[in-house]
């Protein structure tokens, strides 16, 4: 089962503009992580949150968690066209591996 | 550093014949995770291994799907035999240990269509 879902499942922005998705998430976590798919290859670490943390940064891209609400914004700042990929969030239980929601695709045009 | 390496890149295959997927890992990672991921969705766990030792292989079918990992190096995942619902990416990912705040590294993945 999918323990993350994201929303929405697509986004068509200009280049130039913020993109923004969010993840939720049905049980209790230990981090949450973003991950990057472009067409047709493997996926990309992007960012890790620690369930007690509530933002992190790394370059273009902030990141937020909501535990009371079981939640989780990735936020893409002055988006790029090599930006354009498919997006997952993956929680970690610490009962096993990562589990990826179905993620959001982003489409930036230039 | 290398990354996960996989082979082939691309598989087609009729139903009910079978098929194997090769992973190796990056040097010294000691967990190595196979994931089917269907066109549309998220990747989805299929077995992990912590060296050669299976730690969770729950979502692995394992009436025609079977994998391992010799040495703790390099993996391999076999189905047989195949069926069509089985057209998907196959994935393999590692990671240095399993413990609080890892990230996986992934491969490029193997695009099996079965006809």
């Amino acid at each position: 089962s999918q323990q993350g879902e994201e929303d929405p499942q697509a986004l068509s922005i200009q280049e130039g503009e913020n993109a923004t998705m969010n993840c939720s998430y049905k049980t209790s976590i230990n981090n949450l992580q973003w991950y990057r798919q472009n067409s047709g290859r493997g996926l990309v670490h992007l960012i890790l949150i620690r369930s007690n943390e509530r933002e992190k940064h790394s370059g273009r891209l902030r990141v937020t968690l909501d535990t009371s609400k079981k939640s989780s914004s990735l936020l893409i700042t002055a988006s790029r066209a090599a930006d354009t990929a498919s997006y997952f969030c993956a929680t970690d239980t610490g009962r096993r591996a990562l589990t990826f929601g179905s993620g959001t695709r982003l489409q930036v045009q230039p | 550093e290398a990354g996960v390496a996989q082979s082939p890149r691309y598989k087609i295959i009729e139903k009910r014949q079978s098929v194997a997927f090769w992973c190796n890992p990056i040097s010294g990672h000691a967990t190595l995770y196979w994931y089917q991921q269907i066109l549309g969705q998220g990747p989805k766990l299929l077995i992990q291994f912590q060296n050669n030792g299976v730690v969770d292989d729950s979502q692995l079918p394992k009436d025609r799907f079977s994998a391992e990992r010799l040495k703790g190096v390099d993996s391999t995942l076999k189905i047989q035999p195949a069926k069509l619902e089985d057209s998907a990416v196959y994935l393999c990912a590692s990671s240095t240990h399993r413990g609080l705040g890892y990230e996986q590294y992934f491969g490029p993945g193997t695009r099996l269509t079965v006809t």
